[in-house]
């Protein structure tokens, strides 16, 4: 079936550290893959996505590769600010339906200054 | 854009009683929502997908008749849990997909549900 796995928080770190955040995941056929983020008290916001094998989506300084030898998808960003702090969640759709969404569990990321 | 808000953002009732919490599309029409329910530490789960002015379609293991929800309108859905239980404490976050794009979902700040 199809799962995603992510790491597990929380994850705190010094402004201007390189984060990674891994992701693994299970899956029929070739997934879209994705990461959202959720600031407290908000929704979950798209933050990058995947739609091939060896696509690198990014956004905001976030960047993350679709790799299918190692059916992975970490999220990386070079330098984190205080501002990044939030839970990220990893996530696919993938046959038999591509309107369903599989979260991993979300890891809490916590810069401090 | 694309704004999804949901109310109540947070809500307790007693055991045996039933709560509705909405989902509402500000700035767009949805004729697709999903509702999600998310345990502590724990993944975001399915538990149903609604279109508008249809029934909803909910997935295995989802009792229909406890998690009631109607999707009267474009730009809202509702979900009512019936005679709550303390299990059913949680956080139930909502979706909703644009009429216009199949592809991306818009995610609302989720109710958190206790249940004494």
């Amino acid at each position: 079936g199809n799962s995603v796995t992510q790491m597990e928080g929380p994850v705190t770190l010094s402004e201007e550290a390189f984060l990674t955040i891994n992701c693994t995941y299970t899956a029929t056929g070739y997934p879209s893959l994705f990461w959202y983020v959720q600031y407290p008290g908000e929704g979950l916001q798209l933050l990058l996505k995947a739609t091939k094998a060896d696509d690198k989506g990014s956004n905001k300084g976030f960047e993350a590769t679709y790799r299918k030898e190692t059916t992975s998808f970490h999220l990386e960003k070079g330098s984190v600010q205080v501002s990044d702090s939030a839970v990220y969640f990893c996530a696919l759709k993938a046959l038999p339906d591509f309107n369903k969404f599989y979260f991993g569990s979300g890891t809490k990321l916590n810069v401090k200054p | 854009g694309a704004v999804v808000s949901q109310h109540p953002s947070r809500v307790i009732c007693k055991s045996g009683t039933s709560v509705k919490i909405e989902c509402r599309s500000l700035d767009f029409q949805a004729t697709t929502m999903f509702w999600y329910r998310q345990f502590p530490k724990q993944s975001l789960m399915l538990m149903a997908t609604s279109n508008e002015g249809s029934k909803a379609t909910y997935e295995q293991g989802v009792e229909k008749d406890k998690f009631l929800i109607n999707h009267a309108s474009l730009t809202l859905s509702t979900l009512t849990v019936t005679s709550a239980h303390p299990e059913d404490s949680s956080f139930y976050i909502c979706s909703a997909r644009r009429t216009d794009d199949f592809y991306e979902q818009y995610f609302g700040p989720g109710t958190r549900l206790t249940v004494t």
